[in-house]
């Protein structure tokens, strides 16, 4: 098993461009989340899945979109890159919400100029 | 809503010895899960050890053990015979039941370990 696999690993862009960061695992896990993290602020949830179909927001969700199209892939979209969106990006998975082990990318870094 | 405090930022150790990380946290919950992540220079989340509250029995892990005190609301890390390579951020995270689809891991802000050779 690949896990949890995040691309890509670095990536600069302009304010107010958009794009997708990739999030895919290979254990059938059912519920799957990103996180930012920024210095000095640990990790916080953008948004999670509970299975396929199935999204809801967490801790700071603005700027940030996700669809849950099928078990394995979780994409983050940024509509419109700002600074403030400069951050480390992971994603991580587990078989279910429940008290379940969370099983974490090697993260995305994103510079926003 | 839960927090998560690790007030030192930063410690220090000698290879071989034992280092406490610590970790206090906050919730009306009366079940719940905590961990200790461990992200080295190369950016992985890695899990170090896992509680859960209705257990008294402190979880270990080969060198890496817990003091989870309930009452105080209390999770440290132990670290014995620490290594080279346990230098690293640790990040302590509390994670409350499922309810409905509203379960997230809630994280503190991290602690930065440096074992000296």
């Amino acid at each position: 098993n690949a896990g949890v696999t995040q691309t890509p690993k670095f990536q600069v862009l302009k304010t107010g461009q958009s794009m997708t960061l990739q999030c895919a695992q290979d254990m059938n896990h059912e519920y799957m989340s990103w996180y930012r993290q920024d210095p000095g602020m640990g990790l916080r949830l953008i948004h999670y899945s509970v299975g396929a179909g199935i999204t809801d927001q967490g801790e700071v969700p603005n700027g940030y979109n996700v669809s849950r199209s099928t078990t394995e892939d979780f994409p983050l979209r940024l509509l419109s890159a700002a600074p403030s969106q400069t951050s480390v990006y992971f994603c991580a998975s587990s078989y279910a919400a429940v008290q379940e082990t969370q099983y974490f990318g090697p993260g995305t870094r994103l510079l926003v100029l | 809503a839960q927090t998560v405090t690790q007030s030192q930022p930063e410690m220090s150790v000698q290879e071989a010895e034992t280092v406490t990380l610590s970790c206090t946290y906050d919730t009306s919950e009366s079940n719940y899960y905590l961990f200790w992540y461990k992200q080295p220079p190369s950016r992985q989340m890695i899990l170090v050890i896992r509680q859960e509250a209705y257990k008294q029995q402190n979880a270990t892990e080969n060198r890496f053990s817990v003091n989870f005190q309930k009452a105080a609301k209390s999770f440290s890390l132990k670290i014995s015979d620490s290594q080279l390579g346990d230098t690293a951020m640790y990040f302590c995270a509390f994670m409350k039941p499922l309810t409905g689809a509203n379960s997230k891991l809630t994280f503190g802000k991290g602690i930065t370990l440096s074992v000296r050779p």
